[in-house]
C-alpha cells in the first residue's frame, strides 16, 4: 500500500500557484519524498524528490516540513498543461535490496483557463 | 520520454495467445522494469531487473515473464493471454542520481485481450 495520503482533486487558475500536499506521517528517517506526474495515460514523468531540506528545479518546488510528515509540491505558474495527476512518493525498500515506487491514487489537477 | 520505447504502442488479442511487449532506451541505465495500470489502480509493478543477468519479482508476476536481452532491451510475455491482463503497461529505467533512484518511464503500451 502506498504510504502517502493526498487529496484526490484539485482545481487551481491558470498563471497562479498550484499547491499539492500530501501526507507521509510514518516516513522514516532515511525515505525520500518523490514527487511524479502523469499527463493522461502517458508515462509518468519525475518531477522532484527531497529528503529533508525545501528544493526547487525548473519544474517545481518541494517544501517539507520540520517534522518531515507531511510535503508540498509547488508549481508556481500552472499552465493548462500542468493538468495531470499529481503522484507523492515515499520509497520504499522491497526485497533484495530493490528500491520500487509505489504509486498512490495520486490527486488529479485541473488548471483552469 | 523519448529515450525509452516500447512496442507495440496498441495491441489487440483474443485469450490463450502469447504475445511479447518491447522495451528498449537509450539511456544507458541498468534497472528496468515494468508496471501496469489499471484504472483507478495506479501502478503496480510486475518484473524488474538490476543488470543483464537480474531478474526479480514484483508484486502482480504471475502470468508474465521477462526477458533481458542486452542493458538496453526488456520484454515481458505474457504465455497465455487472458482478459484480466487488459491494462496499459509501462516499461520505465532508472539510474542513481544525486541522493537516490529516478525513473523513466516509456510512452506505454496499451494491451486489449478479448
Amino acid at each position: 500500500d502506498a504510504k502517502t495520503t493526498q487529496p484526490p482533486s484539485m482545481d487551481c487558475a491558470e498563471g497562479r500557484a498550484a499547491n499539492l500536499p500530501c501526507n507521509h506521517s510514518t516516513i522514516s528517517g532515511n525515505e525520500y519524498v518523490y514527487w511524479y506526474r502523469q499527463i493522461h495515460s502517458q508515462g509518468p514523468q519525475y518531477i522532484i524528490h527531497g529528503l529533508k531540506n525545501n528544493e526547487t528545479n525548473e519544474m517545481a518546488s518541494l517544501i517539507i516540513t520540520e517534522d518531515r510528515k507531511s510535503s508540498t509540491l509547488i508549481l508556481p505558474h500552472a499552465t493548462l498543461r500542468d493538468t495531470a495527476v499529481y503522484y507523492c512518493i515515499v520509497r520504499v525498500d522491497g526485497k533484495g535490496g530493490s528500491e520500487k515506487l509505489v504509486f498512490g491514487k495520486g490527486t488529479k489537477l485541473t488548471v483552469n483557463p | 520520454d523519448a529515450d525509452v520505447t516500447q512496442t507495440p504502442r496498441n495491441r489487440i488479442t483474443k485469450t490463450g495467445k502469447r504475445i511479447m511487449l518491447e522495451c528498449s532506451q537509450t539511456k544507458g541505465h541498468d534497472r528496468m522494469y515494468w508496471y501496469r495500470q489499471d484504472p483507478g489502480l495506479g501502478l503496480r509493478l510486475i518484473y524488474y531487473s538490476f543488470d543483464v543477468k537480474d531478474i526479480n519479482k514484483g508484486e502482480i508476476s504471475d502470468g508474465y515473464s521477462v526477458s533481458r536481452q542486452a542493458q538496453a532491451k526488456f520484454s515481458l510475455s505474457l504465455e497465455s493471454a487472458i482478459p484480466n491482463q487488459t491494462a496499459l503497461y509501462f516499461c520505465a529505467t532508472s539510474d542513481l542520481g544525486r541522493g537516490r533512484e529516478t525513473q523513466y518511464f516509456g510512452p506505454g503500451t496499451r494491451l486489449l485481450v478479448l
